[in-house]
């Protein structure tokens, strides 16, 4: 079965540093995978997805994700932080075993920025 | 940007109530689903609806649960019965059949 895990369930940067937001994955084949933010009483917003093809790929506000086979992992990152990125930060994955339609999430990450 | 959106944001019921969670997804979108989250938990997928049936459900769905389209616009999520331990963020989702969902803003049920 797939499963998704997200390592530190908070994060703590200060303003203008590096996030970077850990998430591996398990699944016998390359499956999707996903980076949604949720923001303080807001929905489920997609930030970034990979699919098929290029292996880096950039998101929404400045955020970037590289899948990386060997490791298993899709890590989510930020070269600056900004104060607008306090949220909670989901990895999830949709794959052959579970479908493509459903996803898995990770358990996510909650991301504190401190000026 | 197409929306998603729920009703009610948030509900308090008393256990053993019935409860309808309302949602209106893309309006060119055929797939839908709904995931909970229990508070300090995962977000978890309950059930996914495709072409006026259930296409797969989870576990947890159980005969309490229950999903419906009953007009052109509307997918609902009934609770028959609601126990404390439905109190949870009831998120719904839509496709076009692609990888990518779109999510609501989610529903607060709160059972007491």
């Amino acid at each position: 079965a797939q499963s998704v895990t997200q390592l530190g369930s908070h994060v703590s940067v200060s303003e203008g540093a590096l996030v970077l937001l850990r998430c591996n994955y398990s699944s016998s084949v390359p499956p999707y995978l996903f980076w949604y933010v949720q923001y303080p009483n807001q929905g489920l917003q997609l930030l970034l997805k990979y699919t098929t093809g290029a292996t880096l790929v950039k998101g929404i506000n400045g955020f970037e994700a590289e899948f990386k086979k060997s490791e298993t992992s899709f890590h989510l990152t930020k070269p600056s932080a900004h104060m607008s990125d306090a949220a909670e930060y989901f990895c999830a994955v949709s794959g052959p075993s579970g479908g493509y339609n459903k996803l898995i999430f990770g358990a996510g990450t909650r991301l504190a920025v401190h000026p | 940007e197409p929306e998603v959106t729920q009703t009610p944001s948030h509900q308090v019921t008393q256990m053993g109530q019935e409860v309808i969670l309302r949602c209106v997804p893309i309006s060119n979108h055929l797939y839908f689903y709904w995931y909970r989250q229990i508070l300090g938990q995962k977000v978890e997928f309950l059930v996914s609806f495709y072409n006026n049936e259930i296409s797969e459900k989870s576990e947890i769905f159980d005969d309490q649960f229950s999903v419906e389209r009953p007009d052109g616009s509307n997918f609902t999520l009934k609770i028959r019965s609601t126990k404390l331990e439905d109190s949870a963020m009831y998120f719904c989702a839509s496709s076009d059949g692609g990888p990518v969902l779109t999510f609501g803003a989610g529903s607060r049920l709160t059972v007491l």
